[in-house]
């Protein structure tokens, strides 16, 4: 069973302060997807990371896949009260299908004002 | 706004009961799959359907069943309900072919007592 393990897994922060996610699995990912869900939703897709190093930037997210494809971070910087959900990332192995994905457990942030 | 409507958006059965939740796919998409997600969980892989075929299962028992419809729209069956099976219910479409983006819906929030 391939598992991803996603760190911290609450996260409570005061408006303005950045803070890091992680995301890591044993097995190499063919690629990786982070999803923001918030109460009452379903998960919407932020960003998708295929190639190893690669960094994506969404406006003050920053998404980094790393370099062996085993793990993936996402950085917020002056988080604000809008950032506030859980963060899920999901990953689709070599030899499977990117529609089968298998999501981590989540991070909840909470952006206090 | 997906585009991915899922109905009943809330449900309530008795143990031993039997469900159908509902999924109309965003206009253009070909391929549906269903996710549950337990509370505090990531959303788990149930199956999912390509041109009315299941195309893939996650580890759940035969009890859970579903169909695609010519019109791409999907049904999720759950058979025999148990204690366990209370939890919100993701329907997401994508477009085989045309990436790996998954849209989902809202969910059904199913509670078995």
């Amino acid at each position: 069973t391939q598992l991803l393990e996603q760190s911290p897994q609450f996260l409570s922060i005061q408006e303005g302060e950045n803070l890091t996610v992680y995301c890591n699995s044993s097995s190499v990912f063919s690629s990786l997807q982070w999803y923001r869900q918030e109460p009452g939703e379903g998960p919407v897709l932020l960003v998708t990371v295929v190639t190893g190093g690669e960094v994506k930037k969404l406006k003050r997210l920053t998404f980094q896949f790393g370099d062996a494809r085993k793990d993936s971070s996402l950085h917020i910087t002056a988080a604000q009260p809008g950032d506030t959900g859980l963060y899920l990332c999901a990953g689709a192995w070599s030899g499977g299908s990117n529609y089968k994905l298998t999501f981590g457990k989540g991070t909840l942030l909470t952006v206090n004002p | 706004e997906t585009g991915v409507t899922q109905s009943p958006t809330h449900l309530i059965k008795t143990r031993g009961q039997q469900v159908t939740l509902r999924c109309s796919s965003q206009s253009g998409h070909n391929t549906v799959s269903w996710y549950q997600q337990a509370l505090g969980q990531g959303p788990q892989f149930i199956f999912q359907y390509y041109r009315e075929e299941e195309n893939g299962r996650g580890n759940f028992p035969p009890r859970f069943s579903g169909l695609q419809f010519p019109n791409y729209s999907s049904e999720l069956n759950v058979n025999a309900l148990e204690l366990d099976d209370s939890a919100l219910y993701l329907c997401a479409s994508s477009s085989r072919g045309r990436g790996e983006k998954l849209f989902f819906g809202s969910g059904t929030q199913l509670s078995v007592l």
